[in-house]
């Protein structure tokens, strides 16, 4: 059975650094594509950030050049760093294996999830 | 304005059929990709539900299907059931945002 459990999460004041963690099990994190994606309070889905199994990271817009993906082969652990965080960042935090069902395409769906972890940015 | 248009709501009737559109909202005429869609029960975390436009992961009921046409998706649901109430999401690529994207979301009502 796949586990993601996300944590880091807490309350930070903007312009502040916060490292998000996910530790997978029952797949491993770096022979797949993850991904992260957040929820503002009472808001919608919002894809930020994935990793490919070969390192290769792509970002939302309004996150590139603050947040950093990552992953630790030996914990089984993928990670965001979040730098100079904004109010408009707060939301629940969640990472995602990202399957691809089309090779070769950017076609990918999000088949597991983990519980999130909510980030709070405020003065 | 989100680049997947999706209806803020919807409501049915347990047993009756509903629909949930999910229209791309695309300046540029470029690649299409497919279309995925999530459910989120209240207080929990999004499932997928539909992935590459009408396939179904192991273990969704097949109440959901979903289709898509040109630049239109839709989700269907038949047989609504109370435990259906729940926002729905429809997600793709945008190749010209280089952005994996959500549609806004629907909440669906079960009267």
């Amino acid at each position: 059975e796949v586990q993601l459990v996300e944590s880091g999460g807490g309350l930070i004041q903007p312009g502040g650094s916060l490292r998000l963690s996910c530790a997978a099990s029952g797949l491993t994190v770096s022979t797949n594509f993850m991904t992260w994606v957040r929820q503002a309070p009472g808001k919608g889905l919002e894809w930020v950030s994935v990793i490919y199994s070969g390192g290769t990271t792509y970002y939302v817009e309004s996150v590139k050049g603050r947040f950093t993906i990552s992953r630790d082969k030996s914990k089984n652990t993928l990670f965001l760093q979040m730098n100079s965080v904004r109010v408009e960042d707060t939301a629940v935090y969640y990472c995602a294996r990202f399957f691809g069902y089309s090779s070769g395409s950017r076609n990918m769906a999000m088949d597991h999830w983990g519980q999130g972890t909510l980030v709070t940015v405020s003065p | 304005q989100s680049v997947l248009t999706q209806p803020p709501s919807v409501s049915g009737a347990p047993g009756q059929r509903v629909t949930i559109s999910c229209i791309e909202n695309r300046s540029d005429t470029g690649a299409r990709y497919d279309v995925n869609w999530y459910q989120q029960l209240p207080g929990t975390v999004p499932k997928l539900l539909i992935y590459g436009n009408n396939n179904r992961p192991s273990g969704v009921p097949d109440r959901f299907s979903g289709s898509k046409s040109g630049t239109s998706a839709s989700l269907a649901i038949t047989g609504l059931q109370a435990d259906d109430e729940a926002d729905y999401y429809c997600q793709s690529y945008d190749s010209s945002l280089s952005a994996w994207v959500f549609g806004g979301g629907t909440k669906l009502t079960v009267l």
